[in-house]
């Protein structure tokens, strides 16, 4: 199947430390995405990497993409409290017409002040 | 920022009854999908939608399920007889192009009895 799969399942750290969560997956893709969602919540997005970009920042994320691996990785730094959610990542499918999107079953980080 | 809205925020049924969720998309979007997320589970695809039609659909989206846009601002999706296993959170999304970012709304949480 085409789904992304994070790793790892559970991250817990301290405020101020950064926090890294890994996404792979199987199949070649467009782009990927990653999103947020804290207990019971919508999905936030975070950010959309294509297929022919290596690395992304938007303040304190940076998203890499490494498609000869198929595999992409989230880096929050300075992390909080407020970033204590579940973190997913998206991947649409090139056989996908209008990108219908694949997740993981996420990363739940939590952030200990 | 403009961004999708779902009414109602939580639906309470009983088995065999028919429900409709309602979407508010971006204004300038074009491109519409339902997702759901059983507790506990991953988000899965439901069904995308442009121009008026349905472009793609799962095997989750079978003669149960119809979707439309009745006006230029609402996206609709109707279970025409609910089930038990119709329980879950209903999240709808839409973006500007069809390999953009996909936003979402906060969700419908739908509880079949």
């Amino acid at each position: 199947s085409q789904q992304g799969e994070e790793d790892p399942q559970a991250l817990s750290i301290q405020e101020g430390e950064n926090a890294t969560m890994n996404c792979s997956y199987k199949t070649s893709i467009n782009n990927l995405q990653w999103y947020r969602q804290n207990s019971g919540r919508g999905l936030v997005h975070l950010i959309l990497i294509r297929s022919n970009e290596r690395e992304k920042h938007s303040g304190r994320l940076r998203v890499t993409l490494d498609t000869s691996k198929k595999s992409s990785s989230l880096l929050i730094t300075a992390s909080r409290a407020a970033d204590t959610a579940s973190y997913f990542c998206a991947t649409d499918g090139r056989g996908s017409t209008l990108g219908r999107l694949y997740f993981g079953r996420g990363t739940q980080l939590t952030v200990w002040p | 920022e403009p961004e999708v809205t779902q009414t109602p925020s939580h639906q309470v049924t009983q088995m065999g009854q028919e429900v409709i969720l309602r979407c508010v998309p971006i204004s300038n979007h074009l491109y519409f999908y339902w997702y759901r997320q059983i507790l506990g589970q991953k988000v899965e695809f439901l069904v995308s939608f442009y121009n008026n039609e349905i472009s793609e659909k799962s095997e989750i989206f079978d003669d149960q399920f119809s979707v439309e846009r009745p006006d230029g601002s609402n996206f609709t999706l109707k279970i025409r007889s609910t089930k038990l296993e119709d329980s879950a959170m209903y999240f709808c999304a839409s973006s500007a192009w069809r390999y953009n970012e996909q936003f979402f709304g906060p969700g419908t949480r739908l509880t079949v009895l």
